[in-house]
């Protein structure tokens, strides 16, 4: 099984902040690795695909960056409704998802 | 676009069998994606269940593989699951999910979810 990590958890940050999630794989995934974003009571929404690729209609503040085993998500200048739980997961080898970092107001 | 919406019983027996069903409307059924299925329970995070392609090919998740069955009528627009002998381990929100495919190399990827349904939450009693 692949695993993917996270981190951090939990990460506060403020309107206009820019902030990164890591994610690293328990092995080589090349760059077979896309980013979730999940709002409370709500389905995960794509926003990266294959590492790097923003999904049709993800605004450019998003960016997904790495390959082999350590992945970023970026996010520039943070609205409101970016505050989420974010979450990577590969498909280089079935699916496996990170355990989420919750991005959250200072 | 596509939309999915999960439908079944919120409430199943331990040691009996879950099934849940997926309606795809706005798009294929026969198309080129994989229709899969997630849970998400508070101790598990997102999981992985498994996958089918509307030629009936099906992958499924080694730790889940021996008590999974992902089906499909094509007719009715329909893919389903079951889950048997379920435990309180079990209890989670089920999201359906269509699955996007990436060729490289020679080699083909499915699990990009570009669409998922709403969500189901299934609780196991004892």
């Amino acid at each position: 099984d692949i695993q993917m990590t996270q981190s951090p958890s939990t990460l506060s940050a403020s309107v206009g902040d820019s902030v990164t999630i890591t994610c690293r794989a328990s092995q080589n995934i090349n760059s077979w690795l896309a980013w979730y974003q999940q709002k409370p009571g709500k389905a995960p929404k794509l926003l990266i695909y294959k590492a790097s690729s923003l999904e049709d209609g993800v605004p450019s503040r998003f960016s997904g960056s790495g390959s082999g085993t350590e992945f970023t998500l970026t996010i520039s200048s943070l609205q409101p409704d970016d505050f989420a739980t974010y979450y990577c997961q590969q498909f280089s080898s079935y699916s496996t998802f990170g355990q989420g970092t919750k991005l959250e107001i200072k | 676009q596509v939309q999915l919406l999960e439908s079944g019983p919120g409430l199943v027996k331990a040691s009996e069998t879950l099934s849940l069903t997926c309606t795809v409307s706005g798009g294929s059924i026969s198309s080129s994606n994989w229709w899969n299925w997630v849970r998400q329970s508070p101790g598990k995070g997102l999981e992985w269940i498994g996958e089918i392609y509307h030629s009936g090919t099906t992958n499924y998740n080694p730790s889940l593989k021996s008590r999974v069955t992902i089906s499909i009528d094509k007719s009715k627009r329909q893919f389903s699951l079951k889950l048997t002998s379920v435990s309180a381990a079990d209890t989670a929100v089920y999201f359906c999910a269509s699955g996007l495919v990436l060729c490289s190399g020679g080699n083909c990827y499915s699990g990009i979810y570009d669409y998922w349904g709403q969500g189901t939450l299934v609780s196991v009693s004892s």
